[in-house]
């Protein structure tokens, strides 16, 4: 079966640039989508079709996807992204996600 | 305003069976496929089921083939989860969502199941 692979974590200091990547096999040959999950809540869509922003997600949160790896990534981080992010992607009419990755500001 | 709202979980002991809701209001409910899409307790998020927007396609994570079976009623805007021969492992917070085709742009709150004796 289809695997999607995070790093378990990520930490990033407020302002800097969090990167937090997706990888799976010709996976630039699908499109990928990113949600973040806050403690407690329902996962919220940052990101779809790879680099495409659901309106009012801020401008900080930008995609790519290239190769084997898709990349989530806030610039300029603010203590309100600390969150849990999965990718998420389609192979063969099933729909898989990555293991999640903790993003810890600090 | 677009809402998904599930019901349905519970402690239920292992072996036994289960039947999940999920309620949508504020769109046109039967021109979306839906997903149940769960958490255990401290985990990540596992895809479990979609449904087509007519319901005459369905599809099934590995884990729970044969045992569960999702369907819907469009005239009631109502996608279900009927889930037998639950195991301890099914145990989470089951989530259904809305898909656009390309990506799942609503959840609803999720409902929690315990399987437990």
């Amino acid at each position: 079966s289809y695997e999607l692979t995070q790093p378990p974590s990520v930490s990033v200091s407020p302002g800097q640039t969090a990167s937090i990547t997706c990888s799976g096999d010709e996976l630039g040959d699908k499109y990928v989508c990113w949600y973040q999950q806050k403690p407690g809540q329902s996962p919220v869509l940052v990101i779809y079709e790879d680099m495409k922003r659901p309106s009012g997600i801020p401008e900080r949160f930008s995609g790519s996807n290239s190769g084997n790896t898709a990349t989530l990534t806030i610039s300029g981080t603010q203590a309100v992204d600390e969150a849990d992010y999965y990718c998420q992607a389609w192979d063969s009419s099933t729909a898989v996600f990555g293991g999640g990755t903790k993003l810890t500001v600090l | 305003e677009v809402q998904l709202v599930e019901s349905g979980g519970g402690l239920v002991q292992p072996g036994g069976s289960l039947r999940l809701s999920c309620a949508a209001s504020g769109f046109s409910f039967s021109s979306y496929w839906m997903h149940w899409v769960r958490q255990a307790p401290g985990k990540g998020l596992v895809w479990v089921s979609h449904i087509n927007s007519d319901g005459s396609g369905t599809t099934y994570a590995d884990s729970v083939k044969g045992r569960f079976t999702i369907s819907r009623d469009n005239a009631k805007n109502t996608v279900f989860l009927q889930m037998n021969s639950l195991r301890a492992e099914d145990t989470a917070v089951y989530f259904c969502v809305r898909d656009t085709r390309t990506y799942m742009d609503v959840w609803g709150k999720g409902t929690t199941v315990t399987v437990s004796s």
